[in-house]
């Protein structure tokens, strides 16, 4: 089994609807982490979590929320969704600070209509 | 300012070509670490290579190479013999420890889309 999961794999969606994006992990790390990536954009952070109690915004945070229910369990919500929020999202785990390699989940592709 | 650069946006070679993709990073701080990772078409980001920042030592996995220059800021990686299972996007990244007070986040450049032709 995948060591960081993410549902669902791909999602169409209307604008003005809200959408919640989930990641789990079984690699037992206390960070986490939303990206998104756009063509020719590398990825862009969204939030990110070190632990349970510490969720920080990263880059481009507008219009996104999060949740980490659980040291396992870091989830992503659009609100309400707009077309430019069409993109390939991925969720990443690491053991702890900047030495620590990201381990990322397969991808969330969603698009907005 | 923490930045990546990967100057290539687009390469294509024919397999058994050597291919370099460059990656240029920018940073303040003397404790940094530099990553490789490979998105093949099927989307997924695979982790290649970690390098921190007081090991300039080259490394070679096999085919894969990297040269790694602090003078220059410099990460650059290498394809030996390339095979058209190597085509697939090439990010470069970069955290440090000190970086805006959120330690150990990934910058990432836009990345190098590698093809290999037949």
């Amino acid at each position: 089994d995948a060591d960081v999961t993410q549902t669902p794999r791909n999602r169409i969606t209307k604008t003005g609807k809200r959408i919640m994006l989930e990641c789990s992990q079984t690699k037992g790390h206390d960070r986490m982490y939303w990206y998104r990536q756009d063509p020719g954009l590398g990825l862009r952070l969204i939030y990110y979590s070190f632990d349970v109690k510490d969720i920080n915004k990263g880059e481009i945070s507008d219009g996104y929320s999060v949740s980490r229910q659980a040291q396992a369990k870091f989830s992503l919500s659009l609100e309400s969704a707009i077309p430019n929020q069409t993109a390939l999202y991925f969720c990443a785990t690491s053991l702890a600070g900047a030495a620590d390699t990201q381990y990322f989940g397969p991808g969330t592709r969603l698009t907005v209509l | 300012a923490q930045k990546v650069t990967q100057a290539q946006t687009e390469i294509s070679v024919v397999e058994k070509e050597d291919v370099t993709l460059d990656c240029v990073y920018e940073t303040r701080d003397t404790t940094y670490y530099l990553f490789w990772y490979k998105q093949p078409p099927s989307g997924e980001l695979v982790f290649l290579i970690r390098r921190n920042s007081f090991d300039e030592q080259n490394e070679i996995s096999g085919r894969y190479s990297w040269n790694f220059q602090k003078s220059t800021s410099s990460f650059n990686f290498t394809i030996t013999a390339s095979q058209v299972v190597d085509s697939a996007v090439y990010f470069c990244a970069l955290s440090s420890r000190n970086y805006g007070g959120s330690q150990g986040n990934l910058i990432f450049g836009k990345g190098t889309k590698l093809s290999v032709k037949p």
